[in-house]
C-alpha cells in the first residue's frame, strides 16, 4: 500500500531535549516536505527536498533541521526545542504537484 | 510572495444544502490549484485539482474551477452530507513541486 509513514505519532518533551520526527515514503517520489499545522495559520511549510542531498527553507525553518540521505526518508529534526515549537506537524510526499501527507505528529514542548 | 486566501470559517450548513468555500490566490507564474480535506484525527487528503486555467476538477459530488481572470479557485458542491464534516484547504504550487503554499483552512460541519 502507498503511504507516507511518521513516529511518533505522539510525543511530549521538554525545552532543549533534541528530538527526530522520521518520515518515510515507499513510492519513490523524489520530493518531499515538512509542514507545521497551528489554529488559525494553517498549514506552514518547514522544509522541502527535492532529491537525496537536495533540501531549501519553507516559510518557516527556523528552529528546525532536516537531512535527506535516502530517498524514502526525510527526517525532522529540532537541535533545542522550544514551547513555540509546539504544534501538529505533517510530512508530505509529492507527485507532479500533488502532495501525499502522513498521519501528523503531534508535539508538545514543555 | 505566494498566498492563498480562504473564506473564514467555521462553515455550519444543514444536511443537502449548497455548499461555496471561497478561495483566492496571489502567485508568481501559473501554479496548479488544489482543495484538500482533513477529516478529524488524519492527514490531509487531496480532494481535487486544476492545473490550468479554466480547468474544472471534480470529486465526490465537489467541483472548483481555475479561474485566472478573477484568481480564484472557489469549491462547491450542491449538496453535503453529514460525512463531508472537514476541514478543507486550498492551496497553489508552482512548477517547483516541493514549494506549496496553502490558506488557512475552513471548517466545515454538516448537521443532519
Amino acid at each position: 500500500e502507498a503511504q507516507v509513514t511518521q513516529n511518533p505519532r505522539y510525543l511530549i518533551t521538554v525545552t532543549g531535549k533534541k528530538l527526530t520526527v522520521t518520515c518515510s515514503q515507499n513510492m519513490n517520489h523524489e520530493y518531499m516536505s515538512w509542514y507545521r499545522q497551528d489554529p488559525g495559520l494553517g498549514l506552514r511549510q518547514i522544509y522541502y527536498s527535492m532529491n537525496v542531498e537536495v533540501t531549501d527553507k519553507g516559510d518557516v525553518p527556523e528552529g528546525y533541521k532536516v537531512s535527506r540521505k535516502e530517498k524514502r526518508n526525510f527526517p525532522l529534526i529540532l537541535e533545542s526545542p522550544s514551547p513555540n515549537q509546539t504544534s501538529l506537524y505533517f510530512c508530505a510526499s509529492v507527485r507532479g504537484s500533488e502532495q501525499f501527507f502522513g498521519p501528523g505528529t503531534r508535539l508538545t514542548v514543555l | 510572495g505566494d498566498s492563498v486566501t480562504q473564506m473564514e470559517g467555521p462553515v455550519t450548513l444543514s444536511e443537502e444544502a449548497f455548499l461555496t468555500i471561497n478561495c483566492t490566490y496571489t502567485a508568481t507564474g501559473y501554479p496548479s490549484l488544489f482543495w484538500y480535506v482533513q477529516y478529524p484525527g488524519e492527514g490531509l487528503q487531496l480532494l481535487l485539482k486544476a492545473t490550468k486555467a479554466d480547468d474544472k476538477g471534480s470529486n465526490k459530488g465537489f467541483e472548483a474551477t481555475y479561474r485566472k481572470e478573477t484568481t480564484s479557485f472557489h469549491l462547491e458542491k450542491g449538496s453535503v452530507q453529514v460525512s463531508d464534516s472537514a476541514v478543507y484547504f486550498c492551496a497553489l504550487s508552482l512548477t517547483n513541486a516541493g514549494k506549496s503554499t496553502f490558506g488557512d483552512g475552513t471548517t466545515l460541519t454538516v448537521k443532519p
